[in-house]
């Protein structure tokens, strides 16, 4: 069946990096894109940005440029988010989500990982 | 950027009719999504193209937009209903393609 599988828990200093994945499973990969959306303690939804599986394009939220980078590797079904310069305005939980075909705009979000708690603390 | 604004909570009793609302600038004019979030879970996609149901998604939960405002609707709701609703839209705004409203925490009574 279709899974999406992410990393674990992190812990982050404020001006570090963290990069976590999401690997793919159930459905050919490069045939569905990936957006990213994150959601702060106790707030909603935040959509962070999308990779293009079959070309690696990507479109990222305004508000994030300059510090977020979407890749994927075809070969191990995986996509990863990284994120830089790291605040406490940056804890959340990180989910990536499929999208229908290998670009995500104008199409929903069909199946999600589980979330990834990503903690930026001194 | 475009902005959705849903209304923060929804009350109805159990086997009512639920409806939440999602507004927006001309919305009708947008392609509408919807999402159940469960507490500690992912979200869920319950509603796409403004109407269409995934398989496996109830028939009880169905979708409508035009002019300004788009609604869920869920009908004979149950307790395992209760969650919070986001409806989603893609915008043309380079700031933001994709877009969530607030939410709308949908309690059971």
């Amino acid at each position: 069946q279709v899974q999406l599988v992410q990393s674990g828990a992190e812990v982050k200093k404020p001006g570090a990096s963290v990069k976590v994945s999401c690997q793919a499973s159930g459905y050919t990969f490069n045939s569905f894109g990936v957006s990213w959306v994150r959601q702060a303690p106790g707030q909603g939804l935040a959509w962070m940005g999308y990779i293009n599986t079959q070309t690696g394009d990507t479109n990222y939220a305004q508000n994030l440029r300059g510090r977020v980078t979407m890749t994927r590797d075809t070969s191990t079904r995986t996509a990863y988010m990284e994120l830089r310069s790291l605040t406490s305005d940056d804890t959340a939980v990180y989910f990536c989500a499929r999208c229908p075909t290998p670009s995500c705009y104008l199409k929903a979000f069909d199946r999600w990982g589980q979330g990834t708690v990503v903690t930026v603390s001194s | 950027s475009y902005v959705l604004t849903q209304p923060p909570s929804v009350s109805v009793a159990p086997g009512q009719t639920a409806t939440i609302s999602c507004g927006g600038n001309n919305i009708g004019s947008n392609v509408v999504h919807w999402y159940q979030q469960k507490p500690g879970q992912a979200p869920v996609l319950v509603v796409y193209h403004d109407s269409a149901r995934p398989s496996g998604i109830s028939e009880r939960f169905s979708g409508s937009n035009s002019g300004n405002t788009a609604t869920l609707t869920i009908t004979s709701v149950a307790a395992a209903d209760e969650a919070d609703y986001y409806c989603q839209v893609w915008d043309s705004s380079i700031e933001s393609p994709a877009v969530f409203g607030g939410g709308t925490k949908l309690t059971v009574l």
